[in-house]
């Protein structure tokens, strides 16, 4: 594709419920990262992919974080039992590798209430 | 764990002054790479710096590597209202593929 899309672009969920984030990366890209924003500061790091191997989740805040990319090429991230403090933008980005520039999607912007 | 800083935090300038972001990292990095996210918009890679002492410049942007590469700046010579946005370092370190972004300076441009 021309570009990195994620989906849905907004997601308004009631706290305890599960949510589903959807990451397409541009195709001939081997590496995929997921980051949360919060407004106002830098992307945090969650995990990333080497095509389907996860070589690092380190970043995710609890169990109930948990990402796939089964294939290789798309990814998602879920959340199970939504808190208020997950809210925030979920921003994917693909690289051609590790070691090179990343492409960020337009993101997520998760609202829990 | 590590932490990338950067300074200042905001910074207002006239159009056509000078602008300059400092990147800090706690550990050595093996690369930095910067970014620049308009606001309302997602971040865009700008350049990547490997090597120590590192200078590398696109137009009116220049990049500089440390040498102890701990820390990275960008400086904008004559800046234009196009140049508002925040700008980003991600810095990695050896042994590990996960980037580390700075804090971010948010730069105004006033016309």
């Amino acid at each position: 594709g021309a570009g990195v899309s994620q989906s849905p672009r907004y997601k308004v969920t009631k706290r305890g419920q599960d949510v589903t984030l959807r990451c397409d990366p541009i195709s001939s890209h081997a590496t995929l990262y997921w980051y949360q924003q919060a407004l106002g500061q830098g992307p945090e790091f969650l995990t990333y992919f080497n095509y389907e191997a996860q070589p690092d989740k380190s970043g995710l805040p609890s169990d109930r974080f948990s990402a796939e990319r089964p294939e290789g090429s798309i990814s998602t991230l879920t959340i199970q039992r939504t808190e208020q403090r997950d809210s925030a933008m979920y921003r994917c980005a693909s690289s051609p590798d590790t070691l090179r520039e990343q492409y960020f999607g337009p993101g997520t912007r998760l609202t829990v209430t | 764990g590590q932490q990338v800083m950067q300074i200042p935090q905001y910074q207002h300038v006239q159009e056509g002054e000078d602008f300059t972001t400092y990147c800090n990292s706690s550990t050595t990095l093996s690369n930095i790479q910067w970014y620049k996210q308009r606001p309302g918009g997602h971040p865009v890679f700008l350049i990547q710096l490997v090597k120590s002492g590192e200078v590398k410049k696109q137009k009116r942007l220049t990049f500089q590597f440390g040498e102890a590469k701990k820390n990275s700046s960008l400086h904008i010579t004559a800046t234009q209202t196009t140049d508002v946005g925040t700008y980003f370092c991600a810095g990695r370190t050896s042994g590990t593929y996960k980037y580390i972004f700075g804090t971010g300076t948010r730069l105004k441009v006033l016309a």
